[in-house]
């Protein structure tokens, strides 16, 4: 099945103590994303991958941290979390095409509470 | 600055009704506008999608209506029904090869009343 998995789907954790939320997808697809998604503000871009080893900034990248050294993988790093990191984060994937007109596939997202 | 602003922020309708979901954008250079449905406990999933070139695009019972001159468009479903009850985010895409960032609204939530 075709899908985006992202782990841990919950966590709760204290400021300060480094943390990764890991994101893997089987569908070969080379660019992923990644997004926080808060009440009354969306969807938010973090960081962006449009291949192994290119990353970029999204529109709200501070405290975050991301590599892509694998196709399939693109974990998010918090090195030094704080509680307004708190949210609800969502991995994406898609194929990169000639009409850029791909759909985005979503993970089911991963819950952070930052005490 | 927000690019893509989208309204309601939440709706009710009763079921049979016809929910109408809109969006604006400020940038002329947005070249893909697709809808996105949110279930809760679950990621978006793409539903239908438009380019400006066409001012509708039909999938089953949900339409999308573009007003290229006015930069605005609009999610119509029609005999809504429960299970349509989730969260609705409209997105614009700028043209351009290696373009593929996605801006979105801020999201709307429907609920369908039996």
């Amino acid at each position: 099945e075709a899908q985006v998995t992202q782990n841990p789907r919950y966590l709760i954790t204290v400021t300060g103590k480094k943390l990764t939320v890991t994101c893997s997808q089987n569908m070969n697809h080379e660019y992923m994303s990644w997004y926080r998604q808060d009440p009354g503000l969306g969807l938010r871009q973090i960081y962006y991958s449009m291949n192994v080893e290119v990353t970029d900034k999204g529109d709200v990248p501070e405290g975050y941290k991301v590599s892509r050294k694998e196709k399939r993988n693109f974990p998010l790093i918090l090195e030094s979390p704080s509680p307004n990191q708190t949210s609800l984060y969502f991995c994406a994937s898609s194929l990169v095409g000639a009409m850029n007109n791909q759909p985005q596939h979503f993970g089911d997202g991963t819950r952070l509470s930052i005490l | 600055q927000q690019q893509v602003k989208q309204s309601p922020q939440s709706l009710i309708v009763q079921k049979g009704g016809i929910p109408i979901i809109n969006c604006a954008y400020e940038n002329t250079a947005f070249d893909y506008f697709p809808w996105y449905q949110q279930f809760p406990g679950k990621g978006p999933a793409l539903l239908i999608a438009i380019r400006p070139d066409v001012s509708e695009k039909k999938e089953g019972r949900f339409t999308i209506s573009f007003n290229k001159s006015a930069k605005q468009f609009s999610l119509h479903i029609m005999d809504s029904q429960p299970g349509d009850s989730a969260t609705y985010f409209c997105a614009a895409k700028p043209r351009g090869a290696g373009s593929y960032q996605l801006t979105f609204g801020k999201g709307t939530k429907l609920s369908v009343i039996p």
